[in-house]
């Protein structure tokens, strides 16, 4: 079965800093999408990011960048120049990719920005 | 696009009663996937609708029961309540299984 380790239940980053969260998981199959989901107090679950397994190069989107490391099964979320919207809850989650509605989540990371 | 919305938004319930949470997903998406979210926990898959059929399941009792509708409305139906079902429902809805999926923001259940 698979698995997804996120192990900082709370950082903290200062406003226009850089913060990077981590995560690990298991998997005994090649190929599988990997995200990143924050979750604001609205509760709603959005997509910061997602990476394709076969894919070597890590995926960007703006001031979120990944570093995913296929053999030591790592997948960690690098925020630059943090804001501070970008408090929030952050999920790494993990999907085979015929069924990407069949996720399976992290603990979850709190990220606090302070001003 | 509307997006998802799910409702209620809070829910109190008895130990033993039933409960019916409702998610309305955009036009058009066939697939709508429900998971429970305990307090400071990720959520959990509790099981996906494919066009009207159950299309995988997570760990969860058969007291947990769904409906997905051809209006692109579903239901996440909670049998003989327990306790330790208080959490954070979410719906997430697709065009297709593989595509990426819209969260709504969930319905908080506290059973009493």
């Amino acid at each position: 079965a698979q698995t997804v380790t996120q192990s900082q239940p709370e950082m903290s980053v200062q406003e226009a800093e850089t913060v990077t969260l981590s995560c690990t998981y298991d998997t005994s199959e090649s190929d599988y999408y990997l995200f990143w989901y924050k979750q604001p107090p609205s509760r709603q679950m959005i997509l910061v990011i997602r990476q394709e397994a076969y894919k070597q190069q890590n995926a960007t989107e703006n001031r979120f960048s990944v570093n995913f490391q296929k053999a030591a099964k790592s997948f960690s979320l690098k925020i630059s120049d943090s804001q501070l919207g970008d408090a929030a809850m952050y999920f790494c989650a993990y999907s085979r990719p015929g069924n990407t509605g069949k996720l399976i989540f992290g603990q979850g990371t709190t990220l606090q920005v302070k001003p | 696009e509307t997006g998802v919305t799910q409702s209620p938004t809070h829910l109190i319930k008895t130990r033993g009663q039933q409960v019916t949470l409702r998610c309305s997903s955009q036009s058009g998406h066939n697939t709508v996937s429900w998971y429970q979210q305990a307090l400071g926990q990720g959520p959990q898959f509790i099981f996906q609708y494919y066009r009207e059929e159950e299309n995988g399941r997570g760990n969860f009792p058969p007291r947990f029961s769904g409906l997905q509708f051809p209006n692109y409305s579903s239901e996440l139906n909670v049998n003989a309540l327990e306790l330790d079902d208080s959490a954070l429902y979410l719906c997430a809805s697709s065009l297709e299984i593989g595509y990426g999926y819209t969260f709504g923001s969930g319905t908080r259940l506290t059973v009493v």
